[in-house]
């Protein structure tokens, strides 16, 4: 079945640090991957994602590339906020129309980011 | 456009005791998924459905049944509850567009069962 690995947490990371989260996984063929947000106390948002191989997704000054070879969707950001401090989901859906869209998700990464 | 809402927010409830969490989205969106959250374990799915009339169990189905007798809406029910239900809950909708499932989810409902 599949699954998605993320790196253990917590991260804690000054303001203006470059910030990696690891994420890999194991799938059959070409699945989706996501990056989810939660900000404390609310539901989850969608950050970015990849469909295919050597897809880059980008959204808000965050990125990950799809790379098939590693099986893995790194979350990178050049220069964190104290506002980007909240739990990171790394996630997948398996490509084709049965998966209906059902997600795996890795256990989460919390971030806090000091001033 | 509210998206998608979550009743209630907070609950507490005895051990044995029965509930009914109700999701409802505005998007008019054929999928509905319901997930609990742990710590340390992400979220994991519950109970899904494809369609208005249609459910099907997730990975930790046991100890919930749903109802999707409305498109909007989609109802996780717990029977008798147990402390290991003990959990927030996450409902989401989603549409296939471009290939693509993005699922879009409520603010979650923390349940406690003592």
């Amino acid at each position: 079945g599949n699954s998605v690995t993320q790196m253990e947490g917590p991260v804690t990371l000054s303001e203006e640090a470059f910030l990696t989260i690891n994420c890999t996984y194991t799938a059959t063929g070409y699945p989706s991957l996501f990056w989810y947000v939660q900000y404390p106390g609310e539901g989850l948002q969608l950050l970015l994602k990849a469909t295919k191989a050597d897809d880059k997704g980008s959204n808000k000054g965050f990125e990950a590339t799809y790379r098939k070879e590693t099986t893995s969707f790194h979350l990178e950001k050049g220069s964190v906020q104290v506002s980007d401090s909240a739990v990171y989901f790394c996630a997948l859906t398996s490509a084709g129309g049965t998966s209906y869209g059902k997600l795996t998700f890795g256990q989460g990464t919390i971030l806090t980011v000091h001033p | 456009n509210a998206g998608v809402t979550q009743t209630p927010k907070f609950r507490v409830l005895k051990t044995g005791q029965s509930m009914t969490l109700l999701c409802a989205q505005d998007m008019n969106h054929e999928y509905m998924y319901w997930y609990r959250q742990d710590p340390g374990m992400g979220l994991r799915l519950i109970h899904y459905s494809v369609g208005e009339g249609t459910t099907a169990k997730g990975e930790v189905p046991d100890g919930y049944n749903v109802s999707r007798l409305k498109k909007q809406n989609f109802l996780l029910g717990l029977e008798s509850a147990a402390p290991s239900q003990t959990s927030v809950y996450f409902c989401a909708s989603s549409q296939l567009a471009g290939g693509l499932y993005e699922q879009y989810f409520g603010p979650g409902t923390r349940l406690t069962v003592t």
